[in-house]
């Protein structure tokens, strides 16, 4: 069965600060990781990953996967509040009905 | 870009009656739409699959009778909670997937928050 699991659940850290999501992952025919940020409701795209060792970044957001580990980890530098949020890693198979399996997601509290 | 609408954001019903969830997509067209349900602090769980024109793929554990899915059209999907009881309490949001969007294919609604008294 396809798991994905996330790491930690909650993180409370103040304004400023670096923080390291994780997300570590067991699927068959793995074809790629997706980040995404949900605040109130929907949630948001912000990386997907197929090649290991590459690393995405918008701003103050990076990722990077590896493949040979099964992990990927989301970085947030200089946080600020607004990046409170849950962020949400999830994986898709090459094969089957295109469907992502998400992880539990990590709560993320920035304090000011 | 690709926008996914989703009504009703929120709903208040009683137990035993039915409510259902419309998931629109506005600018493309959904050829699959898949529906998750969400509680407190939790990750999104799939239910299930719907591809237009077809029946839907349930997930292990998914009641097809309760949770009652059509996609009729390539604009339009929905999900019927039939006979809701407090524990169909959830948030429940869709996502629809169509060729080549900005954001890799996948579009989420903004959710419907349904409450079962």
């Amino acid at each position: 069965e396809d798991k994905v699991v996330q790491s930690p659940l909650s993180l409370v850290v103040h304004e400023g600060d670096t923080v390291t999501l994780n997300c570590s992952y067991e699927v068959t025919n793995f074809r790629s990781l997706l980040w995404y940020k949900q605040e109130k409701k929907a949630p948001t795209f912000l990386f997907m990953l197929t090649s290991s060792g590459i690393e995405k970044k918008s701003g103050r957001l990076s990722s990077i996967l590896d493949k040979k580990e099964l992990f990927s980890i989301l970085n947030i530098t200089a946080t600020q509040t607004g990046d409170s949020a849950i962020y949400l890693c999830a994986v898709r198979r090459i094969q089957g009905a295109q469907k992502l399996v998400f992880g539990q997601g990590t709560r993320l509290t920035i304090n000011p | 870009g690709a926008v996914v609408s989703q009504h009703p954001s929120w709903v208040i019903c009683k137990s035993g009656t039915s409510v259902k969830i419309e998931c629109r997509s506005l600018d493309f067209q959904a050829t699959t739409m898949f529906w998750y349900r969400q509680f407190p602090k939790q990750s999104l769980m799939l239910m299930a699959t719907s591809n237009e024109g077809s029946k839907a793929t349930y997930e292990q554990g998914v009641e097809k009778d309760k949770f009652l899915i059509n996609h009729a059209s390539l604009t339009l999907s929905t999900l019927t909670v039939t006979s809701a009881h407090p524990e169909d309490s959830s948030f429940y949001i869709c996502s629809a997937r169509a060729g080549v969007l900005g954001n890799y294919g996948y579009t989420f609604g903004s959710g419907t928050r349904l409450t079962v008294v």
